[in-house]
């Protein structure tokens, strides 16, 4: 079965920690998103790759970081300088001619 | 940069209306155009996906229509039902990444 798995689906960081969140397709999909959604505000692109080993920043990388080893893996890593890093994370894949966006169902990140 | 706005960001309608939701973008030159279905949290549903050369698409009870010359998008929702509840976003593909509006928040009653 086909599709976007996102883990864990709630985590709890404590002020001062790194944390890691898991996303993994079998769509054989060569680009991948990290989105985070705020009340209000709509999705904003955090980072993308559009191929193993290389990604870009989006409009809210900071703070952030990730990797692309394999092509199904996209790990989005939240460091301790995101000063406000409590919200919903989406993570998403495309073929590389950016046709239908996929998406995982999402973690919810809260700092205790 | 590209800018998405949907109208309206709430609607509430009795079971069983016709309806439609706005989507407008600045940038024209866009690849595709996907509507999706988010319920509360959880991650986006894609419903249609009109690519830049068609003008429509339809999944059901679902009409998307596409004017690339005027940034705009509708999507129609016929004989709308409680189960059609839901938060609806639309996301504009220019390149290498998605534009997403803030989406439009519907309540069907029964």
């Amino acid at each position: 079965d086909g599709g976007i798995t996102q883990s864990p689906k709630y985590l709890f960081r404590k002020e001062g920690q790194n944390v890691t969140l898991s996303c993994e397709q079998n769509l054989n999909h060569d680009a991948m998103y990290w989105y985070r959604q705020d009340p209000g505000q709509g999705l904003r692109l955090i980072y993308y790759s559009q191929i193993v080993n290389d990604f870009q920043k989006g409009d809210i990388a900071e703070g952030y970081s990730v990797s692309r080893e394999k092509k199904e893996s996209f790990p989005l890593t939240v460091t301790s300088a995101q000063k406000n890093p409590t919200a919903f994370y989406l993570c998403a894949s495309s073929s590389t001619d950016n046709t239908e966006a996929f998406f995982g169902q999402g973690t919810r990140l809260t700092v205790v | 940069k590209q800018e998405v706005t949907q109208i309206p960001a709430a609607l509430s309608v009795p079971e069983g209306e016709n309806l439609v939701l706005n989507c407008s973008f600045t940038d024209s030159a866009i690849y595709n155009l996907q509507w999706f279905r988010q319920d509360p949290g959880k991650g986006l549903t894609s419903l249609l996906l009109i690519q830049s050369s068609q003008r429509e698409q339809t999944s059901g009870r679902l009409n998307a229509s596409l004017d690339k010359s005027s940034g705009r998008s509708t999507l129609y929702i016929a004989a709308s039902q409680p189960g059609d509840s839901a938060t609806y976003l639309c996301a504009v593909t220019p390149r290498n990444q998605f534009y997403f509006g803030t989406g439009t928040s519907l309540t069907v009653i029964p």
